[in-house]
């Protein structure tokens, strides 16, 4: 089966900890996504990239960080300097350089940071 | 400036009646525009895509209508089930990058 999976799917940290999100894709796509949800808010992106070794800053990069190491992969992390870190994170991803495919996503990480 | 905007207020539909969902934006001249739907606790699913030359793609169920000139995406389910219930998101893709935007979603509750 392919698909996208993000692990874990609830994760508590204590304020001042970095914490690294894990996404991991088989769909062979080039595009991948981080975004983040609030309640009654839509989704935010956080990072993106279109290729492996290059990613972009979305509309609320500050505070994360990303890697993309290999294809498949695409870790988030919350570092101590994101003021308002709990949240859902959803990653996804999408057939790169057409923005007329759909983006697949994964089941999502509820981040709690107290 | 940019914006996507999608009632936020939950709609209840009777169980057979048809559901319509309604998306708009400004500042933006998106070459395609497309509905996901999220169940609670849930990745959002893809459901259609519109190109800008299109005015209206069905699918089952399902029919989206575009129109560039209201800057408006009008998206129907026919013949509305309980298990339709869930929150339905428009996104449009940013001409200018590969940017996907989403609107905030609204949430549909079919009564049986």
């Amino acid at each position: 089966d392919g698909g996208i999976t993000q692990s874990p799917k609830y994760l508590f940290r204590k304020e001042g900890q970095n914490v690294t999100l894990s996404c991991e894709q088989n769909l062979n796509h080039d595009a991948m996504y981080w975004y983040r949800q609030d309640p009654g808010q839509g989704l935010r992106l956080i990072y993106y990239s279109q290729i492996v070794n290059d990613f972009q800053k979305g509309d609320i990069a500050e505070g994360y960080s990303v890697s993309r190491e290999k294809k498949e992969s695409f870790p988030l992390t919350v570092t101590s300097a994101q003021k308002n870190p709990t949240a859902f994170y959803l990653c996804a991803s999408s057939i790169a350089g057409s923005w007329q495919y759909e983006q697949y996503f994964g089941p999502g990480t509820r981040l709690t940071v107290t | 400036s940019q914006k996507i905007e999608q009632n936020s207020e939950a709609l209840n539909i009777q169980e057979g009646k048809t559901a319509t969902l309604t998306c708009n934006y400004t500042n933006y001249s998106p070459a395609y525009l497309q509905w996901y739907r999220q169940d609670p606790g849930r990745g959002p699913v893809f459901l259609l895509l519109i190109r800008e030359n299109e005015k209206e793609k069905r699918k089952e169920r399902l029919k989206v209508t575009f129109d560039t000139t209201l800057k408006q995406s009008l998206f129907h389910i026919t013949a509305s089930q309980p298990a339709d219930s869930a929150t339905y998101l428009c996104a449009l893709a940013d001409s200018g990058t590969y940017k996907y935007i989403f609107g905030t979603g609204t949430r549909l509750k079919v009564l049986a």
